[in-house]
């Protein structure tokens, strides 16, 4: 089945700790995407990547750092600068950021708590 | 950046019934999409609509660019559509390819 992976679903972390995020994608997405969203608010842009060794920081990226090494990956990591990293973190991907299609699709996932 | 503003924040209808959600927006948009959340927080992308009109079913969307709002309507409502709604617009230009979200409409449906 074509999608987006996410893992995992539940992270825990300790104080001064850095987590890594994964997100994977199948559908062969030129673009990947990594969105925050705290409880009863919509979702804010972390970081995207256009294409392959690149990206761009969106509306909140202190505090963390991707990785864009192969098309169909990007994790995300929460470093310790992060103060408040306790949300549900979403990957999403589209087919292109050029052309005039850019419907996004997103994984499932990954509620990060501090321990 | 761009603005984004969903109504109404909440939503409470009987099963059958119809309702409109609105998203107003503060610039022009060369892509704007719908998506519903559900209560196990999985995003699904229910329109592409910069403009015009689509329908999928019971559900339909309109874009009027020109004045700056899309409209989602949801017809003889179920109680699978309970969730939340976002609105999520990109403005083109340096924001080419990011998505701004709204704040969502919470929608509940009542068997």
């Amino acid at each position: 089945d074509g999608g987006i992976t996410q893992s995992p679903k539940y992270l825990f972390r300790k104080e001064g700790q850095n987590v890594t995020l994964s997100c994977e994608q199948n559908l062969n997405h030129d673009a990947m995407y990594w969105y925050r969203q705290d409880p009863g608010q919509g979702l804010r842009l972390i970081y995207y990547s256009q294409i392959v060794n690149d990206f761009q920081k969106g509306d909140i990226a202190e505090g963390y750092s991707v990785s864009r090494e192969k098309k169909e990956s990007f994790p995300l990591t929460v470093t310790s600068a992060q103060k408040n990293p306790t949300a549900f973190y979403l990957c999403a991907s589209s087919p292109t950021t050029w052309g005039t299609n850019e419907k996004l699709f997103f994984g499932s996932g990954t509620q990060l708590s501090v321990l | 950046g761009i603005q984004v503003e969903q109504s109404p924040p909440d939503l409470i209808l009987q099963e059958g019934a119809n309702s409109t959600l609105r998203c107003n927006f503060s610039d022009s948009v060369n892509n704007l999409q719908w998506f519903h959340q559900n209560p196990w927080g999985q995003l699904i992308n229910l329109f592409y609509i910069p403009s015009g009109t689509k329908q999928n079913g019971r559900l339909s969307a309109t874009t009027v660019a020109t004045e700056r709002y899309s409209l989602l309507y949801i017809s003889s409502s179920q109680t699978t559509d309970s969730g939340v709604y976002f609105c999520a617009v990109s403005a083109g230009g340096t924001s080419y390819g990011k998505l701004t979200f709204g704040q969502g409409t919470i929608l509940t449906v009542h068997p």
